[in-house]
């Protein structure tokens, strides 16, 4: 089955700076990677997915690239500020007979600091 | 548009009791996710169901925790006999009846904090 590896477990930036959490995946058909963020004892809230089928996508400070040769695929967040300090989850799933099983990595705990 | 609910938000249970966790999809959602968070840990696949129908069950432990997805009313993910090890934050996911990989984002609830003492 599917098995997905999130590295760093934490990342602590200065505000301003860039921030990258790495994921690699083992099935290679998977096909949809979205990404989460989990704020303490809140739900984890979708913050930007991408499909196999583009490699790059981006929504303001934030841009999600995939390497389907390498089956990984990385979260950038630029500018970072404080309230970007959260948990943050990639996932990898296949669309199959209609329906995601998400398989998420363990987690990078992100903090920001002023 | 309510977002999906869950309850109750926190639940405590002695060991050997049952806990029954509810799910409400979002509107016009009739496919439902059920997920285990340990603590400090990622999200866990258990269930997957439509209205009536369980899909995929492969991350259900074997024993003591079923899944229904009646045609009236909410999810329930049900946990008989608990024990310490099931203390978890359990959330579940609704997406759209669509077919297309496009349509297939999942949006998760506020999830229930299960206690075990």
């Amino acid at each position: 089955g599917e098995n997905v590896e999130q590295h760093p477990s934490t990342l602590s930036v200065q505000e301003g700076d860039s921030a990258v959490i790495k994921c690699t995946y083992s099935d290679s058909a998977s096909n949809y990677f979205p990404w989460y963020k989990q704020e303490l004892g809140k739900r984890p809230q979708l913050i930007i997915d991408i499909r196999s089928n583009v490699g790059e996508k981006k929504d303001q400070r934030i841009a999600v690239t995939l390497n389907k040769t390498a089956k990984h695929f990385s979260l950038h967040i630029t500018e970072t500020q404080p309230e970007d300090s959260a948990v943050y989850f990639c996932a990898a799933s296949m669309f199959s007979g209609g329906y995601n099983k998400l398989i998420f990595g363990a987690g990078t705990r992100l903090a920001v600091h002023p | 548009n309510a977002g999906v609910m869950q309850n109750p938000r926190h639940l405590v249970r002695r060991r050997g009791q049952e806990a029954r966790l509810r799910c409400s999809p979002m509107k016009g959602h009739s496919h439902v996710y059920w997920y285990r968070q340990l603590p400090e840990e990622g999200l866990k696949f258990m269930v997957y169901l439509q209205k009536e129908n369980i899909i995929d069950e492969s991350g259900m432990p074997k024993e003591r925790f079923s899944a229904e997805f009646p045609k009236e009313g909410p999810s329930i993910l049900r946990i008989q006999q608990v024990v310490r090890g099931d203390s978890a934050a359990y959330f579940c996911a609704s997406s759209p009846p669509n077919r297309a990989l496009e349509d297939e984002t999942q949006y998760f609830g506020p999830g229930t904090r299960l206690l075990v003492l």
